[in-house]
Parts: C-alpha cells; structure tokens; sequence
C-alpha cells in the first residue's frame, strides 16, 4: 500500500497564512481530501476534489495540487483553525483503497 | 440532515469478537459506498475498509483482512463491522463515513464507537 506524507507540527501567528502538504505517488493519480480533527470529535471535510469546500467550511480554507504533492492552505489563521489535519486519497495500489495522511497539527500562535 | 450513528464499541479480551454497527439517516443509503475508519488512541486517522452500493465488493487495509467483515443492509439503513480475533493493536475509535466516490472524500462522519481490546 501507498503512504502519504505529512509534516508532524506547524505553527502560524493569529491572521497569517499556513500550508499543510501530503506527499504520496497516488497523488499523481487521484485528488486529495482534507480532513480538519479537533480534540474529542470526530474528522471534518474541508477541501476535497480540485478545490472545494463543503458548505460551512470558510473561504479562508483552499486546496492545491501538483505533481505528488497535495496542500491545504489557511489564509487568515483563525484562533478555531487550530486542529489536527489529515490528507486522503486512494491507494496506488488499486482506486478502491484509500489511505490516510499521517497527520498536521497545526497550532495558532 | 445527514446523520451516521454508530453503536457497539466497548471493551473486548483478545481474541474476541464484536460487531459494530452504523445506523444512517437523512441521505439514500444504498446510493452510496460506505467507509470504516480508526483512529487508535493519540493516532492518526486510518482507512479500514469499505463496501458498494449493493454489498457486492467489499476491501480491506491489510492489517484487518481475514479477520475484519463489512457488510451492510439497505433496507435497514445500517452498515456493519464484524470484527474477528481481535488483537490489542485494534483497540481504536472505529467512525463510519460517507464515501464520494467521484472526488475521493469522505464528506459525512459518524460521531465513533470505543473499541478496547485488552484482558
């Protein structure tokens, strides 16, 4: 099975702008999906497909891709943006197996 | 509304069994893939297995495959996980979700369901 990549930890100051990425070759070949966790509940979609947002979710919230690198940005950090985020994708291996990122926790400063 | 709400976590010695279910509202069930996924204690998010629309093609991460069935019933709404010789390392948050097939996401998420596998 394929693994996608993810930084462990970033920090941003309260109002700037923050990338996430997920690096993994099935990125060459399928979309990813992010995931935003607080503490105690369950995951939230945020940007899945190209770059869409569920409705909801803020604008300030946007995906990207290119190559085998997937990135979630926050533009304008919030204080409630502060969460754990996961990438999704399909397993190279197959397009009916998914597999998720190893995980950002992202702490606004 | 869409809700998934699932049941049938809690404590199990090793090498046990149980089975959890996922009651599904608000959204036409059989329209859609449905996904488990876990999340071990202070882990992350970890993709289990799925089924189609119809129950006719069922996958597995590797780790669970033999022991780990997902099956599912439209008529009642229900998706369901029977999990077989359960080993320590499958003590987890287990979440039932929505699958969108087309833009691979996952876009509704069940609340979880405790499972602890320990003696």
């Amino acid at each position: 099975s394929s693994e996608l990549t993810q930084d462990p930890a970033v920090s941003v100051a309260l109002g700037q702008t923050v990338r996430i990425t997920c690096q993994g070759d099935s990125l060459r070949s399928y979309y990813a999906s992010w995931y935003q966790q607080k503490p105690g509940q369950a995951p939230v979609l945020v940007i899945y497909g190209k770059n869409n947002r569920p409705s909801g979710i803020p604008d300030r919230f946007s995906g990207s891709s290119s190559g085998n690198t997937a990135s979630l940005t926050i533009t304008g950090a919030q204080a409630e943006d502060e969460a754990d985020y996961y990438c999704n994708s399909r397993d190279s291996s197959g397009n009916h197996v998914y597999v998720f990122g190893t995980g950002t926790k992202v702490t606004v400063l | 509304e869409v809700q998934l709400v699932e049941s049938g976590g809690g404590l199990v010695q090793p090498g046990g069994s149980l089975r959890l279910s996922c009651a599904a509202s608000g959204f036409t069930f059989s329209s859609y893939w449905m996904s488990w996924v876990r999340q071990a204690p202070g882990k992350g998010l970890e993709w289990v297995a799925n089924i189609k629309q119809d129950g006719s093609e069922k996958y597995y991460v590797d780790s669970v495959k033999g022991r780990f069935t997902i099956s599912r019933d439209n008529a009642k709404n229900s998706l369901y996980l029977q999990m077989n010789s359960l080993r320590a390392e499958d003590t987890a948050v287990y979440y039932c979700a929505r699958e969108r097939r087309s833009v691979v996401a996952h876009d509704y998420w069940g609340q979880g369901t405790l499972v602890t596998v320990s003696s």
